[in-house]
């Protein structure tokens, strides 16, 4: 079983709908990052969360520590948003420190 | 500032030869990762550096990788000899504090072929 588990693994969404894309990780972890990998293979850091709620524009991370989980939401999808997201889960145990990966969730937001 | 700038975009090598990685982090960012993308095993860490130190090695999947960090502007990663599962983008990413802090900008990634 990965330690980083997203889901859905594939997201077909329509323009304007409200998307939730879901990161629970079975590690105790220092932060959580979400990223978004383009179609053409760039990979963009949207946010570094270690407690709380985060927005920048139309995206809001959300992590609740006890329940080792995150959300990322999109509000207002659009086409432009078609892309992998990606969490990773950082940790820190004494001086060693692991960044694990989930497998990503591919969205798709159509027309 | 141009962002994180990796080199060669693409490389194609025969198994057996070496193959040297190329990163220009964001000025004054004082850490620098390299990661590797593949489609079985998606994104991993490889290394990470501070102030041009090592930090973190554990990713590195072998003795055949190396990465260096000569100075603040400037990282190698280099496989030697390179084998057909080395085959992944490659990715270099800068930030100014680390995977705990803050977040992380990537380059382009570089496509690596051996056949």
């Amino acid at each position: 079983k990965n330690e980083v588990e997203q889901s859905p693994q594939n997201l077909t969404a329509q323009e304007g709908e409200f998307i939730t894309i879901n990161c629970s990780y079975s590690v105790g972890i220092s932060a959580l990052h979400w990223l978004q990998q383009h179609p053409g293979g760039g990979i963009v850091s949207l946010f570094m969360l270690s407690s709380g709620k985060k927005k920048h524009g139309r995206l809001i991370a959300t992590i609740n520590i006890q329940e080792k989980h995150s959300s990322l939401h999109i509000t207002a999808s659009h086409p432009r948003d078609s892309a992998v997201y990606i969490c990773a889960a950082f940790g820190r145990a004494g001086t060693a420190s692991k960044l694990t990966f989930g497998t990503g969730t591919r969205l798709q937001v159509t027309l | 500032d141009a962002g994180v700038i990796q080199s060669p975009r693409h490389e194609v090598t025969e198994m057996g030869q070496e193959v040297t990685l190329r990163c220009k982090p964001i000025s004054g960012h004082d850490y620098l990762f390299w990661y590797r993308q593949t489609m079985m095993r998606g994104l991993e860490l490889l290394i990470y550096f501070n102030n041009n130190v090592p930090i973190d090695d554990s990713g590195m999947p072998e003795d055949r990788f190396s990465a260096k960090m000569p100075n603040a502007s400037f990282s190698t990663l280099k496989i030697q000899p390179s084998e057909p599962r080395d085959s992944a983008v490659y990715f270099c990413a800068s930030s100014l504090r680390g995977l705990w802090a803050g977040e992380a900008f990537f380059g382009q990634g570089t496509r690596l072929t051996v056949v």
